[in-house]
């Protein structure tokens, strides 16, 4: 079966410090993986996608980037966090070869605080 | 554009009461998908249900039931006999054909209370 993987659980970074979040999927092949941010009681919002190895597509032009070096692993990171960055991220999965056809899977996200 | 509204910011009811939580959403493709999720306390989304634009059939499953109707664009959710553990963010989502982008609504609140 499949699972995914964030880390770490919890977070506190000053301003100005770096990011890095990691998200794994396991039990599945070429998977499109999302990352979103959810601020304290707000929706969602998308950041990025990746439907392959090395393709990013950003939604939010600030100072966040990711990464996906292997097909299961997608990367969030900042190389100077702001006070806004502050939120709960959660990556998710889909079925990959298509489009958002299918229903996500969601990790059990990162809260982070920046101070 | 493509848009998903839940009007409906939170809802509070009595445990074994019905609730409806109402989902309208906006697109011009004829293709399209629609979904619902559950975020309990602990935060992680968990997916409940998937239809896509043909297939208008009502759903039930336990307590939980959908009504799709395309006529109002709306897809809307009924829990029958809340019970105390139903108590979470419920969202509306929708995705279109050649997109790898799901919109999302901004989530209802519901409260079960005992």
């Amino acid at each position: 079966s499949q699972t995914i993987h964030q880390w770490p659980a919890t977070l506190v970074q000053p301003v100005g410090s770096p990011l890095s979040l990691e998200c794994t999927v396991e039990g599945t092949s070429n998977p499109n993986l999302y990352w979103y941010r959810q601020a304290a009681g707000r929706g969602l919002q998308l950041l990025f996608y990746s439907v392959g190895i090395g393709q990013i597509s950003s939604e939010v032009p600030q100072n966040l980037s990711a990464s996906r070096p292997q097909d299961r692993q997608f990367i969030l990171s900042s190389k100077k966090l702001l006070l806004s960055d502050s939120g709960f991220y959660l990556c998710a999965w889909t079925l990959g070869l298509a489009g958002a056809y299918n229903e996500q899977f969601f990790g059990p996200g990162t809260r982070l605080t920046v101070l | 554009a493509q848009k998903v509204t839940q009007a409906q910011t939170e809802i509070s009811v009595v445990e074994k009461e019905d609730v409806t939580l109402d989902c309208v959403y906006e697109t011009r493709d004829t293709t399209y998908y629609l979904f619902w999720y559950k975020q309990p306390p602990s935060g992680e989304l968990v997916f409940l249900i998937r239809r896509n634009s043909f297939d208008e059939q009502n759903e039930i499953s336990g307590r939980y039931s959908w009504n799709f109707q395309k006529s109002t664009s709306s897809f809307n959710f009924t829990i029958t006999a809340s019970q105390v553990v139903d108590s979470a963010v419920y969202f509306c989502a929708l995705s279109t054909s050649g997109t790898y982008k799901y919109i999302f609504g901004t989530g209802t609140r519901l409260k079960v209370l005992a």
